[in-house]
C-alpha cells in the first residue's frame, strides 16, 4: 500500500529563516506530487505541483520554492520567512496526469512564523 | 471554469440524527468529485469519490452522497452521527481530464455533533 510522510509536524520559525519542509511518497512511482496551504479556517490553497522529477508548477507567486530531486520526493523552500507564511502545509500525491484521480494527503505540518 | 460551493460553513447535529452537508457545482464538463474529512491538525482523509459511474456513492465510515447533474449536487449524508465524526469537510470537484491542477476545493463545512 502507499504512504506519505511529512515532516516536521510543527515548527515554529522567526521572520527572515529559511524553511525545508518535506515529503515523501512510499509504494508507487513517479507519482504527481502537490504542496498546499491552508491557513486558519480558509480552504486549501495549491502552491505547487509536479509531474516527475525536476517539473515544477507554481501556482502562486511568492517567496516560496519548491523541489523535486528524486521521484518520490517534495521539498518546499523559503530563503527568508515572512509573518504571512504561517499555516498548515499539507503535501499529497495522486496517480496519473489526469485530475480524476484522487488525492492522498500527509498529515501536515503546522508552520509559525514569529 | 469550475467552482464548488459548499453552503454551510457549520452544522451542528444531535448525536445519533442524521447528517446532511451541502455541496453545489459548477463545471462546463462531466466533472468528478469527491469529499474529504479533516480532524484537528491532521491531512485530508478520501471519503468516497463520484467518477460517472453509479450516481449514488458509498464512502467510508457510513457516508454516502449522490450526485445529481440536474440540481449540480453532490450532498454528503449519514444516517446516524457519531462523535468521532466532528471534523471539517471538503467538497471537491475535478475537471474531466484536466491537468494535475485541475482540483478546486470548497471552503469546508466544520460539522459539530452535540452529545
Amino acid at each position: 500500500s502507499q504512504t506519505i510522510h511529512q515532516w516536521p509536524a510543527t515548527l515554529v520559525q522567526p521572520v527572515g529563516s529559511p524553511l525545508s519542509l518535506e515529503c515523501t511518497v512510499e509504494g508507487t512511482s513517479n507519482p504527481n506530487l502537490y504542496w498546499y496551504r491552508q491557513a486558519a479556517g480558509r480552504g486549501l490553497q495549491l502552491l505547487f505541483y509536479s509531474v516527475g522529477i525536476g517539473q515544477i508548477s507554481s501556482e502562486v507567486p511568492q517567496n516560496l520554492s519548491a523541489s523535486r530531486p528524486q521521484d518520490r520526493q517534495f521539498i518546499l523552500s523559503s530563503k527568508k520567512l515572512l509573518l504571512s507564511d504561517s499555516g498548515f502545509y499539507l503535501c499529497a500525491w495522486s496517480w496519473g496526469r489526469n485530475s480524476n484521480q484522487p488525492q492522498h494527503f500527509g498529515d501536515g505540518t503546522r508552520l509559525s512564523i514569529l | 471554469a469550475q467552482s464548488v460551493t459548499q453552503l454551510d460553513s457549520h452544522v451542528s447535529v444531535s448525536e445519533g440524527t442524521p447528517v446532511l452537508l451541502r455541496c453545489n457545482y459548477s463545471s462546463s464538463y462531466s466533472p468528478s468529485l469527491f469529499w474529504y474529512v479533516q480532524h484537528p491538525n491532521k491531512g485530508l482523509q478520501l471519503l468516497l469519490k463520484y467518477t460517472s459511474a453509479a450516481t449514488l456513492v458509498k464512502g467510508i465510515n457510513g457516508f454516502e452522497a449522490e450526485f445529481k447533474k440536474s440540481e449540480t449536487s453532490f450532498h454528503l449524508t449519514k444516517p446516524s452521527a457519531h462523535m468521532s465524526d466532528a471534523a471539517e469537510y471538503f467538497c471537491v470537484v475535478s475537471l474531466s481530464g484536466g491537468g494535475a491542477d485541475g482540483l478546486t476545493f470548497g471552503k469546508g463545512t466544520h460539522l459539530i455533533i452535540q452529545p
